[in-house]
């Protein structure tokens, strides 16, 4: 079966600072993997999204994220956080069949001024 | 704009109460999904629809239901709510497909009190 773990359940910078949120997947096959974000009271939102394109993916409000095949790593980041960045991340592989995901725990991203 | 909408953002209910949770879609998207999303534990998967009338068990479906009955429509119902089933209950629409077409679609989620 997939399965993603993300190694922080919460994370903390300053604004200003690089933001390295860590995520390792587990797959038989070659797999989608995607990340979301979660705003307070907030539906879940595509940051980006892996398809055996390239292996730098760049997602909105300048994070990005690269794939290692090799170390089966998917981790997000970003160079500059920012106070509105604060939010539940998820790191989301594909199961078998493609037509569903599976979610990591998720990482709460703390941002002080 | 894509959009998933959640008939309720907050519910309370008491237990032994029968709930509908109810998720429209506007993209004619043919899958449709409900998670339970709790701290700590991410996002699972209670069932899942690919087709009208057509249902998937996830991985939690213990006493809950669904119903499919329009292609833009996917219902989540809790025959006999209990206090352990008091969660936030997302739901999520994509397209059946490949590639970037597994990307999924959420609504605001309802946040459900069972007292």
């Amino acid at each position: 079966a997939q399965s993603v773990t993300q190694l922080d359940s919460h994370v903390s910078v300053s604004e200003g600072t690089p933001v390295l949120l860590r995520c390792n997947y587990s797959s038989s096959y070659s797999p989608s993997l995607f990340w979301y974000v979660q705003h307070p009271n907030k539906g879940l939102q595509l940051l980006l999204k892996y398809t055996s394109a390239a292996t730098l993916v760049k997602g909105i409000n300048g994070f990005e994220a690269e794939f290692k095949k090799s170390e089966t790593s998917f981790h997000l980041t970003k160079p500059s956080a920012h106070m509105s960045d604060a939010a539940e991340y998820f790191c989301v592989v594909t199961d078998t069949g493609f037509q569903k995901l599976v979610f990591g725990t998720g990482t709460r991203l703390l941002v002080s001024p | 704009d894509v959009k998933v909408t959640q008939s309720s953002r907050y519910l309370v209910k008491r237990t032994g109460e029968k709930v509908f949770l109810e998720c429209v879609q506007d993209m004619d998207h043919e899958n449709m999904f409900w998670y339970r999303q709790d701290p700590g534990l991410g996002l699972r998967l209670i069932y899942f629809s690919y087709d009208v009338k057509m249902k998937e068990k996830g991985d939690i479906p213990e006493g809950y239901s669904v119903s499919r009955e329009k292609k833009e429509r996917f219902s989540l119902i809790l025959e006999s709510a209990s206090t352990n089933q008091t969660s936030m209950y997302l739901c999520a629409s994509s397209l059946l497909g490949s590639g970037s077409n597994y990307e999924q679609y959420f609504g605001p989620g309802t946040r459900l009190t069972v007292t």
